[in-house]
């Protein structure tokens, strides 16, 4: 499979509901960093967790890393219909990949 | 708050010919990336750039792709003969810490090759 890789693929839930999205990933990471994408636009970055750190928030996202499982995890509380986004883990595989996306979570609010 | 603007948001160009995406990075970020999103897939690494030289390039990026950062302010680039398959949505993005640091990204530019 391929390094940071979400589940699940599309997620719909009802407007108010926790969300939660998560990212597996295969090689050691310096960080993991969650992006979400609207249709058709650029992606806004959203939270950089470092390898030495297991849990971050900001605002209604909290992220959880835990590097003995090389996955981590995205949840979104009390979810609006403007989250209706994909999101994206993207890690530092090595090599010449740069920072490398996942196929993302396609995460659906229905108000 | 800054943003990284591309131009044009869409560009239609006949296989053969050559193209060139041009980007505004935020003003005092020192690493410049392209990236490219065919439709329904994964975004795609293609190079970063910094201190005025490509840093890492993907399998992607072959002799066909080049960037350049003319001036003070603009991150260009270029494809020489473009593909039906070079059809995407190209983002350009800069970051003020390489890859230890967010990356800001453009809103794209499609580009459609027939």
């Amino acid at each position: 499979s391929q390094q940071g890789e979400e589940d699940p693929q599309a997620l719909s839930i009802q407007e108010g509901e926790n969300a939660t999205m998560n990212c597996s990933y295969k090689t050691s990471i310096n960080n993991l960093q969650w992006y979400r994408q609207n249709s058709g636009r650029g992606l806004v970055h959203l939270i950089l967790i470092r390898s030495n750190e297991r849990e971050k928030h900001s605002g209604r996202l909290r992220v959880t890393l835990d590097t003995s499982k090389k996955s981590s995890s995205l949840l979104i509380t009390a979810s609006r219909a403007a989250d209706t986004a994909s999101y994206f883990c993207a890690t530092i595989r090595g090599g010449a990949d740069g920072l490398t996306f996942g196929k993302g979570t396609h995460l659906i609010i229905q108000p | 708050e800054p943003e990284v603007t591309q131009t044009p948001s869409h560009q239609v160009t006949q296989m053969g010919q050559e193209v060139i995406l041009r980007c505004v990075p935020i003003s005092n970020h020192l690493y410049f990336y392209w990236y490219r999103q065919i439709l329904g897939q994964k975004v795609e690494f293609l190079v970063s750039f910094y201190n005025n030289e490509i840093s890492e390039k993907s399998e992607i990026f072959d002799d066909q792709f080049s960037v350049e950062r003319p001036d003070g302010s603009n991150f260009t680039l270029k494809i020489r003969s473009t593909k039906l398959e070079d059809s995407a949505m190209y983002f350009c993005a800069s970051s003020p810490q390489g890859f230890s640091s967010p990356l800001h990204f453009g809103n794209g530019t499609r580009l459609t090759v027939t």
